[in-house]
């Protein structure tokens, strides 16, 4: 089984500044997919970004882009210029498509915007 | 355009009572899912369904039952509410060629006393 491990539970940043959100992952599958979602209070599940695993490039969503180090098994979101907006739980989640067709997502991460 | 929608948002059950969780979504996707979401933790998959008439368990699928009605509607079913079912739900749906790729609905917060 899949495991993906959110080191962060909480992360405070500075309008305008940047911030990095770890994310670890364990598999002994080699082809799958990566993503981060966003959920404000409202509770709404937002793809942030998508990153497949053979694609050695990394992902990039405007301010949004990722740090993909498949040796490593680790996915690391990064944003630029932070805006009050961004403020968020983040989760990393992981996709093989091998057993259950689903998601496994991290414990998440609360990031603060300090204005 | 709607994409994934799910009623209702809030219910307030006593336990042993039973409730139907609904999703429809309109993106003529062929899976769908639902999770739910404890305090302090990722979504984790109850059941998912690959295609209409077939659904398949996922890591937590204890107490639930479903119903993929067609394919636009995937239902959850509590038979018997516990307190241990207290949560978030969230219905979600993919396409076939990119089942990666998933749309999330609004969520159902459920309380059961």
């Amino acid at each position: 089984a899949q495991t993906v491990t959110q080191s962060q539970p909480e992360m405070s940043v500075q309008e305008a500044e940047t911030v990095t959100l770890s994310c670890t992952y364990d598999t002994s599958e080699s082809d799958y997919y990566l993503f981060w979602y966003k959920q404000p209070p409202s509770r709404q599940m937002i793809l942030v970004i998508r990153q497949e695993a053979y694609k050695q490039q990394n992902a990039t969503e405007n301010r949004f882009s990722v740090n993909f180090q498949k040796a490593a098994k680790s996915f690391s979101l990064k944003i630029s210029d932070s805006q009050l907006g961004d403020a968020a739980m983040y989760f990393c989640a992981f996709y093989s498509g091998g057993g259950a067709d689903g998601l496994t997502f991290g414990k998440g991460t609360h990031l603060i915007i300090q204005p | 355009n709607a994409g994934v929608t799910q009623t209702p948002k809030f219910q307030v059950l006593k336990t042993g009572q039973s409730m139907t969780l609904q999703c429809a979504q309109d993106m003529n996707h062929n899976s769908m899912y639902w999770y739910r979401q404890d305090p302090g933790m990722g979504l984790r998959l109850i059941y998912y369904s690959a295609s209409e008439g077939t659904t398949d368990k996922g890591e937590v699928p204890n107490g639930y039952n479903v119903s993929r009605l067609n394919k636009r509607e995937f239902s959850l079913r509590l038979e018997s509410a516990a307190p241990s079912q207290t949560s978030v739900y969230f219905c979600a749906s993919s396409d076939g060629r990119q089942k990666e790729t998933q749309y999330f609905g609004p969520g159902t917060r459920l309380l059961v006393l």
